[in-house]
Parts: C-alpha cells; sequence; structure tokens
C-alpha cells in the first residue's frame, strides 16, 4: 500500500533540458517536501509546502521550482538541469509540521542523471 | 541552530554481534531526534524518534536508542546484527522556526556473514 509515491523512479535528461519529477501522496497530509541527496550525503532539503504556503530554503538555487496544485501531487521542475543537479530526489510527507515530533514520509525517490 | 553529527561514516559488524551507531546533537533548545533507515535505492524510512516522553526510545526492527542530555548523545543500538540490517543510517534533529528535519551526514552499517 504506497503512501508517498514518485514517478518516474529513474529519469535520464539532457544538460540545460527542462525536467519534471512527480510525488503524490495518498495520506492526505498537509505538508510535502523536496530533498535532494547526492551520493553518500545527507537529504538536503530544498523546500516544502505546508497546504498551498510554499517554504523554500534559502540556499535552493532558483533553477529549482515547485508546484502543488492540489493536495495530493506535488511537482519539483528543473528548468536547466546541470551536471552537478544529478542526485537521487526524495519527496516526503508529515500531517502538520507544528507538532515537532512528526513522522515525515519518504517516497522510494526518483534518481536523476544528466548527460 | 539544531544540528547532529553521525561519527563513523562506516561500520561493520558481524551478523549476531552488538550494533552500535553514534549520533551527537547540538542545540539550544530541547531537541527532537530522529534515526532513519535508508535501504538501497529507497526512501527513508522511521526506526525511532525522541520526544521527551522517555529517554530510552524503542523502535522498529529491534532497534533501540538513548537520549543522554549529559552527553548530548543519541546513539542507535540493536543488540544482535542481522543481514538484513545492512543499510545507511540517518540521525535527524528536527529544526525550530522550519517546520523541517536537519540531517546527518549518515553511517553505512555493513554486516559480514
Amino acid at each position: 500500500d504506497a503512501m508517498v509515491i514518485q514517478n518516474p523512479r529513474y529519469q535520464v535528461t539532457q544538460f540545460g533540458k527542462p525536467v519534471t519529477l512527480s510525488c503524490s501522496q495518498t495520506l492526505n497530509h498537509n505538508v510535502m517536501y523536496w530533498y535532494q541527496q547526492k551520493s553518500s550525503q545527507a537529504p538536503k532539503l530544498l523546500f516544502h509546502y505546508y497546504d498551498k504556503d510554499f517554504n523554500n530554503e534559502a540556499d535552493t538555487p532558483d533553477n529549482f521550482q515547485s508546484r502543488r496544485p492540489n493536495t495530493s501531487f506535488c511537482f519539483l521542475d528543473i528548468r536547466s538541469p546541470g551536471l552537478g543537479d544529478a542526485a537521487m530526489y526524495l519527496c516526503a510527507t508529515s500531517r502538520d509540521p507544528q507538532i515537532s515530533t512528526d513522522t515525515q514520509y519518504f517516497g522510494p525517490g526518483t534518481r536523476l542523471t544528466v548527460l | 541552530a539544531q544540528s547532529v553529527t553521525q561519527l563513523g561514516s562506516h561500520v561493520s559488524v558481524s551478523e549476531g554481534a552488538l550494533v552500535l551507531l553514534r549520533c551527537n546533537y547540538s542545540s539550544s533548545v530541547p531537541p527532537y531526534l530522529f534515526w532513519y533507515v535508508q535501504y538501497p535505492n529507497q526512501g527513508l524510512q522511521l526506526l525511532l524518534k525522541y520526544t521527551s516522553a522517555a529517554t530510552l526510545v524503542k523502535g522498529i526492527n529491534g532497534f533501540e536508542a538513548e537520549f543522554k542530555k549529559s552527553e548530548t548523545s543519541f546513539h542507535l543500538t540493536k543488540p544482535s546484527a542481522h543481514m538484513s540490517d545492512a543499510a545507511e543510517y540517518f540521525c535527524a534533529v528536527w529544526r525550530e522556526g522550519r517546520r523541517a528535519l536537519t540531517f546527518g551526514s549518515g553511517t553505512r552499517l555493513q554486516v559480514q556473514p
């Protein structure tokens, strides 16, 4: 019973060619997060949505954008991927970020390759 | 600002041996701490979390962690390693005011037969 679904699992794009990664959830959670995880590194938060409220991390490049058309879906758009953007992209959800102990549920990730 | 430091990027144990993965935190406020596990090419799964209700926290798959304020530590342990425990383990702390987690750099656990 998948709760956080990411599509595709593997994505190959060309240098500079826009790409969109998709995340959907069946948990009806208020918050959706996007993390970037490079090889052998910790996940790094890019941004998150609390309902329709978008929260960008200060060091997230402008090249990365996100959309959340409804509660269930959230998209990560990379406008002009560079070689340094090759990574695993993880989507996560949580019910209420006002609760510090709230659990984040992660999807399986999308591995992005940039040629 | 809250942060966590994981000591040891790689840990190798024999099957049946004790697992000890180290995590130290830095926080000016009482921290909320988490351990997540990541299997190859998969997302992260919560093992356990410290919510200040009890200093010894039991999680899934036989793992537990003890919050020690005097040592600013939250080490993860398991009495007897199993081959299926081989994975990457991340310690994380809740960032007050940002509604998000900050992860440590991770520890890769290898289990030798």
